[in-house]
């Protein structure tokens, strides 16, 4: 089984100021996704990487993928009442993801 | 909707009873998972459907779960005498083709199952 750990496990900040969580292993993916998941509802994916380096943004969101392929981080500018939720981090190397633990984000207004 | 459904959302069960959740997954969509996720941990692996290919049951945490799809369509998870750490969230998802290396899941609301 393939381990992700994220942290901070929880982060509580105040509108407009800035976050950022980690997602971290020792093994090598072929992929990494970002999930959303609010309460009571399932995880909706954000974003996929794929390539050693790569930087993705998706509005105040960037994502970034490790060298190696090891790790990824979120970054959130500016953050929004409606950025509050558990942020999920997923490594893909066949059909059988593995999911992190998850960082839960609060956003007060 | 056009969603992967499930039901029940809720479920409260006595210790020892058996328990069905079922999910319907987006038409179309050949690969389905079954994912258990506890207070404070993260989603863990129970089982996948692709097509018609033989399912993998290694996420599978004892002989009293147990899984089918029907048809390619719906599936049933099953829990057999029920424990108290059975209580969880259970999420089903489904993807257009394998999913797990760079396609999307797209999750059910999930069944939030209590055991008492």
């Amino acid at each position: 089984t393939q381990l992700l750990e994220q942290s901070p496990q929880f982060l509580s900040i105040q509108e407009g100021e800035n976050l950022t969580v980690y997602c971290n292993s020792s093994s090598v993916f072929s992929s990494l996704q970002w999930y959303r998941q609010e309460p009571g509802e399932g995880p909706v994916l954000l974003v996929t990487v794929v390539t050693g380096g790569e930087v993705k943004k998706l509005k105040r969101l960037t994502f970034q993928f490790g060298d190696a392929r090891k790790d990824s981080s979120l970054h959130i500018t500016a953050a929004q009442p409606g950025d509050t939720g558990l942020y999920l981090c997923a490594g893909g190397g066949d059909y059988k993801l593995s999911f992190g633990a998850g960082t839960t984000v609060t956003v007060r207004a | 909707g056009a969603g992967v459904s499930q039901s029940p959302s809720n479920k409260v069960t006595e210790k020892g009873k058996d328990v069905e959740l079922r999910c319907d997954p987006i038409s179309g969509h050949t690969a389905l998972y079954w994912y258990r996720q506890s207070l404070g941990q993260g989603l863990e692996f129970l089982i996948y459907f692709q097509g018609n290919s033989a399912p993998d049951k290694s996420g599978l945490p004892s002989d009293r779960f147990s899984a089918e799809r029907t048809g390619g369509s719906v599936s049933t998870l099953t829990i057999q005498r029920t424990q108290q750490e059975d209580s969880a969230v259970y999420l089903c998802a489904s993807s257009v083709g394998w999913g797990g290396n760079t396609g999307e899941l797209f999750f059910g609301e999930g069944s939030r199952l209590t055991v008492l």
